[in-house]
């Protein structure tokens, strides 16, 4: 256990569906990063906070997905209008500023959309 | 483009010793880190090399030429438990990190 928890940790949805995953980081870190992981791939970089700035965005993340850290602490990613291939394990991390190489990740959220 | 290659599978024996490269081509460059995952768990932090040399932890040492854009993860007296998939990440501007593939490591007795 890193300190990291996500939940939920498992989401089944239909296609359409708007769906919310929440990330409590390590409370010392004011850094927090959302990944997404399909079998047999690393960790797809999607977006990172620095407090509850957003500071980064792929270029891979869709105007269907948002995050938000709005007090700095915890953050929410929502993806609207689910599709099939949504359907992946998202996971978040933290780090602590200037420590950006060493990044704790949480459980993850496992997500199908059928 | 951006790109990380390393091995896609590795096996050896308990007590051995293996060696897993990666190699990248990146748009900007400040590290790399290792990570291990096993099946069904979250990426744990191995290592991380911002500059040329070995970095020992224990058991795993990383190592990392900026000048070949190459590094290479080594684990040594390997264990059971070390069964797992290991991960190469660049660190870009900000804290992005960039993963490769994987490669899964198989230990038998």
């Amino acid at each position: 256990d890193t300190g990291v928890s996500q939940d939920p940790r498992h989401k089944i949805t239909k296609r359409g569906q708007n769906v919310t995953f929440r990330c409590d980081p390590i409370s010392e870190h004011n850094r927090l990063y959302w990944y997404r992981q399909t079998l047999g791939q690393g960790p797809e970089f999607l977006t990172y906070f620095q407090n509850e700035a957003q500071l980064e965005k792929s270029r891979l993340l869709s105007d269907r997905f948002s995050a938000e850290r709005p007090k700095g602490s915890f953050s929410t990613l929502e993806i609207q209008r689910t599709e099939q291939g949504d359907s992946a394990m998202y996971l978040c991390a933290s780090s602590v500023p200037g420590q950006g190489g060493e990044q704790y990740f949480g459980p993850g959220t496992r997500l199908t959309v059928t | 483009g951006q790109s990380l290659e390393q091995p896609s599978e590795v096996t050896a024996v308990e007590g051995a010793i293996v060696q897993i490269n990666c190699t990248y081509q990146t748009s900007g460059f400040y590290g790399l880190s290792w990570y291990q995952q096993h099946d069904g768990g979250a990426p744990t932090f191995l290592s991380y090399n911002a500059l040329d040399g070995l970095e020992e932890t224990g058991r795993f040492s990383s190592f990392l030429s900026r000048s070949d854009s190459y590094g290479y993860l080594l684990l040594q007296e390997l264990q059971m438990k070390d069964s797992a998939s290991y991960f190469c990440a660049v660190r870009q501007a900000g804290t992005a990190l960039i993963f490769g593939k994987g490669t899964t490591l198989s230990v038998s007795s």
